[in-house]
């Protein structure tokens, strides 16, 4: 099975700070991962998916980058809105055994 | 509108059964694969299980391998989980989620599944 290693786990930072998120895969996975925001109570958002296709209606103050085994999650200028969990999603293995990342919790410095 | 709604959970003593239901609008449901996810208390997301469009694939987690069973009704525009030999470890908001090329582009607000005595 393939695992994914998200870090950090947690993360305080101040609005308009610039943040970056990893997901390292165990194995290769190309461009098949997908991010996720989830704030309490909700259901999670799709972000960006194929690693660095921006979900429409996504602000573009949120990249995605990386191939193979090392992808990140970029906010530019973090907003309020931000304030949320991350999550990423493999989706390379098959039969199809999707595997989230473990999350990043971003809270307010 | 595109919209995903569950229904279904509740509290069940373990080794009970329970059915999911999720029904689906705003969107063709019948050319879409669906899937499961679920989230215990305070953590993380966990695939459950997938349907393609035509029930032809079907996958499952192997933690819910042989307990669980999804299925769908395309006339219907419904999503279906049925949920058997429930553990305490199957607490959880269980959510539907459609997939669009890449998985999750859509999901349902979730409904609570408790497994007590």
């Amino acid at each position: 099975d393939i695992q994914m290693t998200q870090s950090p786990s947690s993360l305080s930072a101040s609005v308009g700070d610039r943040v970056t998120i990893t997901c390292r895969a165990s194995q290769g996975i190309r461009n098949d991962l997908g991010w996720y925001q989830q704030k309490p109570g909700k259901a999670p958002k799709r972000l960006i998916y194929a690693a660095s296709s921006l979900q429409s209606g996504v602000p573009s103050r949120f990249s995605g980058s990386g191939s193979g085994t090392e992808f990140t999650l970029t906010i530019s200028s973090l907003q309020p809105e931000d304030f949320a969990t991350y999550y990423c999603l493999q989706h390379n293995s098959y039969p199809p055994m999707y595997t989230f990342g473990q999350g990043t919790k971003l809270e307010i410095k | 509108e595109v919209q995903l709604v569950e229904s279904g959970g509740g509290l069940v003593k373990p080794g009970g059964s329970l059915r999911l239901s999720c029904a689906a609008s705003g969107f063709t449901f019948s050319s879409y694969s669906m899937n499961w996810v679920r989230q215990a208390p305070g953590k993380g997301l966990e695939w459950v299980s997938s349907i393609s469009s035509s029930s032809s694939y079907i996958y499952y987690a192997d933690s819910v391998k042989g307990r669980f069973t999804i299925s769908r009704d395309n006339a219907k525009n419904s999503l279906y989980l049925q949920m058997n030999s429930l553990r305490a470890e199957d607490t959880a908001v269980y959510y539907c989620a459609r997939d669009l090329e890449f998985p999750f582009d859509i999901w349902g607000q979730g409904t609570m599944v408790t497994v007590s005595s």
